[in-house]
């Protein structure tokens, strides 16, 4: 079974500039999370869907936003990039809520220049 | 307050020894659960264990055994005979029913010399 893909790898980006991030969740779960791991932030819960619809979003400014797709699929949305916003994105997802255990990608590491 | 903690930043051991990490948690519900992930060098979070906070009894898989005890808020993860490949980061976290939001420490750096 495949697990939770995102794309791309890494990438490299000028400050100011947009960027979407993509992830694929594993079959079946239809909950996706988005989490950032900035060098010496550790990790903090940026979005979570379900079913379609934004549930719940952590302490992030509003240029950060997302959306999830029918196939459960979702894309994080980052736009006028700032260099703090350089770190390590990764995705997650389960196949349920309330506490069920989130797989996550190997993430997508975003360097802004 | 709803926080994890990690007061480990970096371990290192030998191969061969035993090794605790330690997760404290503050929380006032009564319905929790805690997860303890790995972090490899390629970045991807691994699950190795969800323990709800109903549960206290301790679980052991292989070489990997976790304590948890409610009384003292404490979920700690022990590896037994540690090898190279256990390098990694690792990190506890915790959820609350129907919230969703993984509250992680900020990790552990666990290195196994050979």
């Amino acid at each position: 079974e495949a697990g939770v893909t995102q794309s791309p790898t890494h990438l490299i980006k000028t400050r100011g500039q947009q960027v979407t991030l993509r992830c694929s969740p594993i079959s079946g779960h239809t909950s996706v999370y988005w989490y950032q791991q900035a060098l010496g932030l550790g990790l903090q819960f940026l979005l979570w869907y379900d079913e379609g619809e934004e549930r719940n979003r952590g302490n992030f400014p509003p240029r950060f936003s997302g959306r999830q797709f029918p196939n459960y699929s979702s894309e994080l949305n980052v736009n006028a990039l700032e260099l703090e916003d350089s770190a390590l994105y990764l995705c997650a997802s389960s196949h349920g809520t309330g506490g069920t255990e989130a797989f996550f990608g190997q993430g997508t590491r975003l360097t802004v220049v | 307050a709803q926080k994890v903690t990690q007061a480990q930043t970096e371990i290192s051991v030998v191969e061969k020894e035993d090794v605790t990490l330690d997760c404290v948690y503050e929380t006032r519900d009564t319905t929790y659960y805690l997860f303890w992930y790995k972090q490899p060098p390629s970045g991807e979070l691994v699950f190795l264990i969800r323990r709800n906070s109903f549960d206290e009894q301790n679980e052991i898989s292989g070489r990997y055994s976790w304590n948890f005890q409610k009384s003292t808020s404490s979920f700690n993860f022990t590896i037994t005979a540690s090898q190279v490949v256990d390098s990694a980061v690792y990190f506890c976290a915790l959820i609350f029913y129907n919230t969703d939001k993984l509250i992680f420490g900020t990790g552990t750096r666990l290195q196994v010399f050979p």
